[in-house]
């Protein structure tokens, strides 16, 4: 299977905890993105490297939230100190993109699903 | 915030047509409607997207009206599987910098048997 790949794809934690998700893009995308998304909500956009350039951070929901991807190719997404408000589904995609053309098809990962106790 | 408006469910039998709708009254020139679905338990999936002109695919048809104000998502043919969560978003790629897709809660479409 050539899609997007997340792991783990669940994670139980306790309040307090740093967790860390695993990333695979499709392997000639250059784009990643990590959305959030809660219950009975649409995923909600966090962050997006072109490359192994982070282009935007401002929408991660705290100082709590971290993303790297170094070469270029997997991203890792850390949540420290979690806390309960935390829960939720963290999706990542990829996509082909390129400047001035309209390919941003993002193609979705299954997710990991985080449970914070 | 979402630019799109959709309604919050729909239902249609299987074997019909399913015809979604979505306003986007406030989209600009250079952007485009695209869609994406989810189905329970699965990331987003890519459907279709256009910017003015009527587009078809293997999954759907997308109608934009002239004034490109709203738009219909056709599926032609519907089956249980299609059971899932739409969502119309209005997107503009700039090139670099908050390219994230904003989508909104999405159209339940349940097909019934």
């Amino acid at each position: 299977d050539t899609g997007v790949s997340q792991d783990p794809r669940h994670k139980i934690t306790k309040r307090g905890q740093n967790v860390t998700f695993r990333c695979d893009p499709i392997s000639e995308h250059n784009r990643l993105y990590w959305y959030r998304q809660t219950l009975g909500q649409g995923p909600e956009f966090l962050t997006y490297f072109q490359n192994e350039a982070q282009l935007e951070k401002s929408r991660l929901l705290s100082n709590r939230f971290s993303a790297e991807r170094p070469k270029g190719s997997f991203s890792t997404l850390e949540i420290q100190r979690t806390e309960q408000g935390d829960s939720a589904m963290y999706l990542c995609a990829s996509s082909l993109g390129a400047s001035g053309l309209q390919q941003n098809e993002q193609f979705f990962g299954p997710g990991t699903r985080l449970t914070v106790l | 915030d979402a630019k799109t408006t959709q309604p919050p469910s729909m239902d249609c039998a299987e074997g019909r047509a399913a015809n979604l709708p979505c306003n986007h009254s406030t989209i600009s020139g250079n952007e485009y409607v695209y869609w994406y679905r989810q189905i329970h338990s699965q990331g987003p999936q890519y459907i279709i997207h256009g910017l003015k002109n009527n587009e078809t695919n293997e999954m759907a048809s997308l109608i934009i009206t002239e004034d490109r104000k709203s738009s219909t998502l056709i599926l032609p043919h519907a089956t249980l599987r299609d059971t899932a969560v739409y969502y119309c978003i209005v997107f503009l790629d700039s090139g670099g910098g908050a390219d994230g897709l904003t989508f909104g809660k999405g159209t339940h479409l349940i097909i019934q048997p």
